[in-house]
């Protein structure tokens, strides 16, 4: 099993829908990163969150650290938004220094 | 500044050859990482360096080296090429990776071995 996984795989939605993306884990973690790839292959980080909420634009990140959940939310989302979002944990373990990285959700919102 | 910059951005490759992805940063970070990304798996760790002289193992080394002779340069050198080296190639940095700051990411190089 590993140690991210993220839900849904695909997802596909009109534009103005509000968005989801689910991530849990099943380790002790320090901090989660959500990021975002573009078609063009590119990625960049959107957040970096190790407790509650954190907000961006229309971009709303939020952690449960007793759940071991996570959730990327997307409000009025747009054709722009489409991409594959990945969400990646660093463990809590001193000198294990390295970011797991789930396999992405991959987003499509239709005009 | 420029970010991270890699390159080359394509390559191909015959089985044995080998080559260098050459990675450079320049935000004066500590953290520098390579990732592999093959489709329906999440990134995968090849390396990394907490800084200038110091690297370490990811999950999947093998077939691969790095050297960290200076703060902004990373470069990923590929032995003796094999098929299953195909994949795409990210570099990233960051300020620290022990307290977690942002990741930042280069534009990839997609590598195949024929």
């Amino acid at each position: 099993k590993n140690e991210v996984e993220q839900s849904p795989q695909n997802l596909t939605a009109q534009e103005g829908e509000f968005i989801t993306i689910n991530c849990s884990y099943s380790v002790g973690i320090s901090a989660l990163h959500w990021l975002q790839q573009h078609p063009g292959g590119g990625i960049v980080s959107l957040f970096m969150l190790s407790s509650g909420k954190k907000k961006h634009g229309r971009l709303i990140a939020t952690i449960n650290i007793q759940e071991k959940h996570s959730s990327l939310h997307i409000t009025a989302s747009h054709p722009r938004d489409s991409a594959v979002y990945i969400c990646a944990v660093k463990i809590s373990n001193f000198g294990n220094e390295k970011l797991t990285f789930g396999t992405g959700t991959r987003l499509t919102i239709i005009p | 500044n420029a970010g991270v910059t890699q390159t080359p951005k394509f390559q191909v490759l015959k089985t044995g050859q080998s080559m260098t992805l050459q990675c450079a940063q320049d935000m004066n970070h500590e953290y520098m990482s390579w990732y592999r990304q093959d489709p329906g798996m999440g990134l995968r760790l090849i390396h990394y360096s907490v800084g200038a002289g110091i690297t370490d193992q990811g999950e999947v080394p093998n077939g691969y080296n790095v050297s960290r002779s200076t703060t902004e340069d990373f470069p990923l050198r590929l032995l003796s090429a094999a098929p299953s080296q195909t994949s795409v190639y990210f570099c990233a940095s960051s300020y620290s990776i022990i307290h977690s700051y942002e990741q930042y990411f280069g534009p990839g190089t997609r590598l195949t071995v024929t």
